[in-house]
């Protein structure tokens, strides 16, 4: 079995600054990592994913997040937000046998002007 | 390729009642996954299909079932609905090869 903590239910910033949303995991088998998007109303969007391979992975919409095995963090940055930004994010880990995942319980992350 | 659907987008049911919900698939995935979302919280898997038959559930009582059909698409069905099963109900498609879900946008389901 595997669990998500996502360590910050909540993160206001302002515009143009830098991000960090913070995500740690368990398990005791190889997994994939995710990390999806959600804005208001709407269903989840991929923003990244780990499978193998170089441990910085880079998403879409300028986001980025590097996976730490001995930490076991998957951590999302970006080093600018905008407005358009302010959403829920979730992290996912998944084992690599299988596509059953399993969330975090979110970060919903608020970029005020 | 068209991607994910699913309908109705909300339906307001009332307490006992049954609900069906639907899911199209996107174009060459053979395997469905069915999440719940309660409000604030992120979402929990409730079962999976591969190819018609059940892959996998979550810890959800048996009045949740499903059914996954020849052409990929599914259905979650729910008896007996109760307060607590107010939330948006995600599908979610698959190859199954590298783990990566494509999501739909969702039904939400009040049960009042």
């Amino acid at each position: 079995a595997q669990s998500v903590t996502q360590l910050d239910s909540q993160v206001p910033v302002f515009e143009e600054a830098p991000v960090e949303l913070r995500c740690n995991y368990s398990s005791s088998v190889s997994v994939y990592l995710f990390w999806y998007v959600q804005y208001p109303n709407q269903g989840l969007q991929l923003l990244l994913k780990y499978l193998s391979g170089s441990t910085l992975v880079k998403g879409i919409n300028g986001f980025e997040a590097e996976f730490n095995k001995s930490q076991t963090s998957f951590h999302l940055r970006k080093p600018s937000v905008h407005i358009s930004d302010t959403a829920e994010y979730f992290c996912a880990v998944t084992q690599t046998s299988g596509s059953r995942l399993t969330f975090g319980e979110g970060t919903q992350l608020t970029v005020n002007p | 390729e068209t991607g994910v659907t699913q309908s109705p987008t909300h339906l307001i049911k009332t307490r006992g009642q049954q609900v069906t919900l639907r899911c199209s698939s996107q174009s060459g995935h053979n395997t469905v996954s069915w999440y719940q979302q309660a409000l604030g919280q992120g979402p929990q898997f409730i079962f999976q299909y591969y190819r018609e038959e059940e892959n996998g559930r979550g810890n959800f009582p048996p009045r949740f079932s499903g059914l996954q059909f020849p052409n990929y698409s599914s259905e979650l069905n729910v008896n007996a609905l109760e307060l607590d099963d107010s939330a948006l109900y995600l599908c979610a498609s698959s190859s199954q090869a590298v783990g990566e879900l494509f999501f739909g946008e969702g039904s939400r389901l009040t049960v009042l």
